[in-house]
């Protein structure tokens, strides 16, 4: 069974679409995260969310949202795409906060904006 | 600021050893964490220092100083397979994840 598991793993689209992103992961994990990864390689953190809080990085634009149906869903709608939103997003989980740099990673989801 | 700098590349030969350094300023500490990742995949985890000194793991084995912000990675009997981006991330006060750019590792025959 797949741990962290996210769809689609190749997305292409147009500027101005909105497209969205899933993720589950089967652990049993309290934390689950989205990152970016551009094409210099920087993992970026984007959101993290467990039953009490979501953080969000401020220098995440509102266009991206995380929705969080139950504790083993975290999914990522982008709106409006632009150029500068094509990357590898990842979705990963942390059994909690005292392990939260053990991260279990999705296998990366490759958005290309046309 | 928090920063944590890592060489952007370096090459090895097969068999060979290898000592990845990563130096790291955050607001405050609660592990160091190593990560590999191959091209086109997701990052894995390796490795958790959270006090001062060595941690062996096979082939691989971290060290960390806390009073000098400091870490390596060393990696020994060199395979083809290691060629790979180890990234190194620091865990800080509020248990967020600070991480480096990574650095790619070339292994040559």
């Amino acid at each position: 069974d797949t741990a962290v598991s996210q769809t689609p793993k190749y997305l292409v689209t147009q500027m101005g679409n909105d497209k969205s992103i899933k993720c589950e992961q089967n652990l049993g994990h309290d934390t689950m995260y989205w990152y970016k990864q551009d094409s210099k390689k920087f993992l970026k953190i984007m959101f993290s969310y467990n039953n009490k809080e979501l953080i969000i990085n401020e220098t995440v634009p509102n266009r991206f949202s995380p929705k969080s149906p139950d504790k083993a869903h975290l999914n990522l709608h982008i709106n409006s795409l632009e150029l500068g939103d094509s990357a590898v997003y990842f979705c990963a989980s942390s059994r909690g906060e005292s392990v939260a740099g053990e991260l279990f990673f999705g296998e990366g989801s490759r958005l290309t904006v046309l | 600021g928090q920063n944590i700098d890592q060489p952007t590349e370096m090459t090895a030969t097969e068999g060979a050893i290898v000592q990845i350094n990563c130096t790291y300023q955050t607001s405050g500490f609660n592990g160091l964490f190593w990560y590999q990742q191959h091209a086109g995949e997701a990052p894995t985890f390796l490795s958790y220092n959270v006090l001062d000194g060595l941690e062996e793991k096979g082939r691989f084995s971290s060290f960390l100083s806390r009073s000098k912000g400091y870490s390596y990675l060393l990696l020994k009997e060199l395979q083809m397979k290691d060629s790979a981006s180890y990234l190194c991330a620091v865990l800080d006060s509020n248990y967020q994840l600070i991480w480096g750019a990574g650095t790619k590792l070339i292994i040559k025959p």
